[in-house]
């Protein structure tokens, strides 16, 4: 069973970057064509894609997003990460990493998530 | 905003069947047969509980059942339960985006 698990600070100032990481056991994140994204939910509101990440390290963002996130892989730790700079109040959020099935299309396996708070 | 439309709640009593919609446009839960459906029970992960518009993953109750007409997709759910209480959120292929969420709604067994 592929487990994965956010890790970060839960607490970032305004302007600063927020950096996650997303550790995944149960399955190698860079055998096979699952593709590997992050999400965020604010407080009482809908989730938001925010990009995923290839086995082969290519990347697509949303387009809102684009210009202040990176997502990269680091297959020697089975680990990718999500960096998004110059926060704002409204990036605080519960940020999601999930498995992205390209052939299903869909997101079969979550993390927990982790609640990130940005604020002075 | 979310860029699908939800409604935000939905009630309905043990044993009754209720309806969630999920409103886009062309470009997206009009174009593909790519819309999902995710559960979630508060403070957990998002389940998949429903892909590719109407397909049950394997281990989701037959009671969980999803189409679409034109720009609308909807999740039904029978013979409701308590542990059906939680929210519900689709989600469709949108192309250059590439995936867009609905706001979420509250499902609530009275």
């Amino acid at each position: 069973q592929v487990q994965l698990q956010e890790s970060g600070p839960r607490l970032v100032k305004p302007s600063q970057t927020l950096s996650l990481t997303c550790t995944v056991s149960g399955g190698s994140i860079s055998s096979g064509t699952y593709l590997w994204s992050w999400i965020r939910q604010p407080a009482g509101k809908g989730l938001e894609w925010i990009g995923r990440v290839y086995n082969s390290g290519f990347t697509n963002y949303n387009p809102s997003l684009k210009s202040r996130v990176t997502i990269s892989l680091d297959t020697s730790k089975n680990q990718f990460s999500l960096k998004l700079n110059s926060l704002i109040a409204a990036d605080t959020a519960v940020y999601y990493c999930a498995r992205e099935d390209p052939v299903a299309s869909y997101f079969d396996f979550w993390g927990q998530g982790t609640l990130v708070t940005v604020s002075s | 905003q979310s860029a699908l439309t939800q409604p935000a709640s939905v009630s309905g009593s043990p044993g009754q069947s209720i309806t969630i919609s999920c409103t886009g446009t062309s470009s997206d839960v009009g174009r593909y047969n790519l819309v999902s459906w995710y559960q979630q029970h508060p403070g957990k992960a998002p389940r998949l509980i429903i892909y590719e518009d109407n397909k049950r993953p394997s281990g989701i109750s037959d009671r969980f059942s999803g189409s679409k007409s034109g720009n609308t997709a909807s999740l039904t759910i029978s013979g409701l339960q308590a542990e059906d209480e939680a929210d519900y959120s689709c989600c469709s292929y949108a192309g250059p985006t590439p995936w867009v969420f609905g706001g979420g709604t509250k499902v609530t067994v009275l």
